[in-house]
């Protein structure tokens, strides 16, 4: 089957500017997710998707970070304005088969952004 | 409150030898426990999973883990360590919280392997 996947795959822009990534999860997969992995430290969970709802949203920066699944497939991750700590590599991932039990989520490549 | 934490920021053995990977976690409930690998440019890819069932839990590429509850520790082992072996890797805990999976990566544990 075809993996999770992700564009661009890097990213450079400037400060105060605007970035979309995009993601498409493995077909079929209810659940989607974002992290942030920023250099030297696990992967940070931004949001999480179960078919076009969001579930925990919890850690997003929702004054400068969006993201949608509006038909409960593939996914945008939007910042703006973009600030220097928001350089990481952003992931996504999908699960299946839902949220009665943990199960093994399938990671796209990430897109790495560089804001100068 | 969930949290993870992976002893060694860094692990360095020979090939041939055994590894270990050392992860305490905290959790208020009955948590799933997994270990993700990261090679270098590469996506993350599961190890292996504990889910409840047998506290030993075997994965792929010869690695293992056992969910020990009195100790709050799942700690990676394998019994020889291969070249191959050289990559990044997360231990991570999840619980099902008001119906919403919550999901936390330890900081990860760099393994090298010398020749």
């Amino acid at each position: 089957e075809a993996g999770v996947a992700q564009s661009p795959r890097y990213k450079i822009i400037e400060k105060r500017q605007s970035v979309a990534f995009w993601c498409n999860p493995i077909s079929g997969h209810a659940t989607l997710y974002w992290y942030q992995q920023i250099l030297g430290q696990g992967p940070k969970l931004l949001i999480q998707f179960q078919n076009n709802g969001v579930v925990d949203d919890s850690q997003l920066p929702k004054d400068r970070f969006s993201a949608e699944r509006l038909k409960g497939v593939d996914s945008t991750l939007k910042i703006q304005p973009a600030k220097l700590e928001d350089s990481a590599v952003y992931l996504c991932a999908s699960s299946s088969p839902g949220l009665a039990a943990p199960n093994e989520q399938f990671f796209g490549p990430g897109t790495r952004l560089t804001v100068l | 409150a969930q949290s993870v934490t992976q002893l060694d920021s860094h692990v360095s053995v020979s090939e041939g030898t055994p590894v270990l990977l050392r992860c305490n976690y905290s959790s208020s409930y009955s948590p799933s426990l997994f270990w993700y690998v990261q090679h270098p440019n590469k996506g993350l890819q599961l190890l292996l999973k504990y889910t409840s069932a047998a506290t030993l839990v075997k994965g792929i590429n010869g690695f293992e883990a056992e969910f020990k509850k009195s100790e709050t520790s799942f700690h990676l082992t394998k019994p020889s360590a291969h070249m191959s072996d050289a990559a990044e890797y997360f231990c991570v805990v999840s619980d099902i919280l008001r119906g919403a999976s919550k999901i936390i990566f330890g900081s990860g544990t760099r393994l090298s392997i010398r020749p």
